[in-house]
């Protein structure tokens, strides 16, 4: 079947760093897809790898490692306005996403 | 528009009654979707469409119909609504393969 795991809730201290990690099971894969949600609010697009390695946007660093099924999103420079979902997606072979259920970020001061 | 519009916003209906949820983009995106997120749980894709005129099943469609009659309208209808639709409804939009984009969601209540 398909899968994604990430862990439901995570608290880092503001000015720190952070990692966000998930695994996935997916029939075929078109790449990782990162989105941010704040409470109440629409998911938005964070970061998109479908080659091994990291890409860099910002504060914001994803990595995939697809032979492992592994990536995570590393959050820098830790900011208040951080404190959000991060959800991680998967698209198989349909060009469908796999949603895990969202990591839950507390920040504190 | 700028992107993907829902209405309403929020939405407290009786159960058994009709609704439709409505969704426009105007960014001429090939494929739509409807999702529903609930506590706990991802996003769950109810109905998906690559192209104007065709629809497809996702996760957990039982209950809600779609239609697809030009791009940029997607509307989601419950036909006969029951309190497990209680939810958020989310409609995304993306060129097929790449990104998808969402409208701001619609709460919906079923009592």
């Amino acid at each position: 079947g398909q899968n994604i795991d990430q862990p439901t809730e995570m608290t880092a201290t503001e000015g720190a760093i952070v990692q966000i990690n998930c695994t996935y099971q997916t029939s075929g894969f078109n790449g990782l897809f990162w989105y941010q949600q704040h409470a109440g609010e629409a998911p938005t697009f964070l970061s998109y790898n479908v080659l091994d390695g990291l890409e860099e946007k910002g504060r914001f660093s994803s990595f995939l490692s697809r032979s492992k099924g592994y990536s995570y999103l590393l959050l820098k420079e830790l900011q208040m306005k951080d404190s959000a979902s991060y959800l991680c997606a998967a698209m198989d072979s349909n060009y469908q996403l796999i949603w895990g259920a969202g990591t839950k970020l507390i920040i504190k001061p | 528009i700028a992107g993907i519009t829902q209405a309403p916003t929020s939405q407290i209906l009786a159960a058994g009654r009709r609704m439709t949820l409505r969704c426009t983009q105007d960014m001429r995106h090939n494929a739509m979707y409807w999702y529903r997120q609930d506590l706990g749980l991802g996003l769950r894709l109810i109905h998906y469409s690559n192209t104007a005129g065709t629809t497809g099943k996702g996760e957990v469609p039982d209950g809600y119909s779609v239609s697809r009659a030009n791009t940029d309208d997607f509307p989601l209808t419950l036909a006969s609504a029951v309190p497990s639709q209680t939810s958020v409804y989310f409609c995304a939009s993306s060129s097929g393969t790449d990104t998808q984009y969402f409208g701001p969601g619609t709460r919906l209540t079923v009592l």
